[in-house]
């Protein structure tokens, strides 16, 4: 079945890079998504690629896919104090429905 | 503009007890979607709306758990008989369309506590 995986947590200093890891297991999977999750706040779309891609920028964040060992990993650049929240990594499953499999989050602590 | 809006935003219940929880989506997306988060825990998908119709409602965890949608609109998920282990926070998301990349939106949730 659909299955992913993240660590649960990864603290840095402020001015550090992040790297958030994730595993996933469906090999056609189309889209995979960094979701981001504050306290108090909704789900916020971060980032998502193309399952042909390797790698996406968008400014601080870069998105790394590797689709052979179905691995996939978000790096904030110069992580800040607000980048301190829960972080999502979600595929989406082989059905045709855009139905989104989630892991169980990394909690991300920025400290000053 | 609006995004999408959930009431009510927290839910006590006694174990028993029907709850429904309500979920506007952003006007005009046709597919809706209702997730569970339970504390600690990533989202688990419970069932996709394309239009009023639900052709995906593999995720519901039982009889007791049942949806609809109205409208194109609005759209209901019903609790039956509540349990412990149904509290959780219940979130809804909409886009555009449900296939292919389209950005799932998502609402601030109900919590639903069962005593």
């Amino acid at each position: 079945g659909e299955d992913v995986e993240q660590s649960l947590f990864l603290s840095v200093r402020e001015g550090d890079s992040s790297v958030i890891n994730c595993t996933y297991t469906d090999s056609s999977s189309t889209y995979l998504y960094w979701y981001k999750q504050e306290p108090g706040a909704g789900l916020q779309l971060l980032t998502y690629i193309f399952s042909n891609m390797d790698m996406k920028q968008d400014q601080r964040l870069t998105v790394l896919l590797n689709k052979k060992d179905k691995h996939l990993s978000l790096r904030i650049a110069d992580t800040q104090t607000g980048d301190s929240a829960i972080y999502f990594c979600a595929e989406m499953g082989s059905s045709n429905t855009g139905k989104l499999i989630f892991g169980q989050g990394t909690t991300l602590q920025v400290k000053p | 503009g609006a995004g999408v809006s959930q009431s009510p935003s927290n839910k006590v219940t006694e174990k028993g007890k029907d709850v429904e929880l309500r979920c506007d989506p952003i006007s005009g997306h046709t597919a809706l979607y209702w997730y569970r988060q339970r504390l600690g825990q990533g989202l688990e998908f419970l069932i996709y709306f394309q239009g009023n119709s639900a052709p995906d409602k593999s995720g519901l965890p039982s009889d007791r758990f049942s949806a609809e949608r109205t409208g194109e609109s609005v759209s209901t998920l019903t609790i039956q008989r509540t349990q412990q282990e149904d509290s959780a926070v219940y979130l809804c998301a909409s886009s555009f369309a449900g296939q292919g990349h389209n950005e799932q939106f998502f609402g601030p949730g109900t919590r639903l506590t069962v005593l």
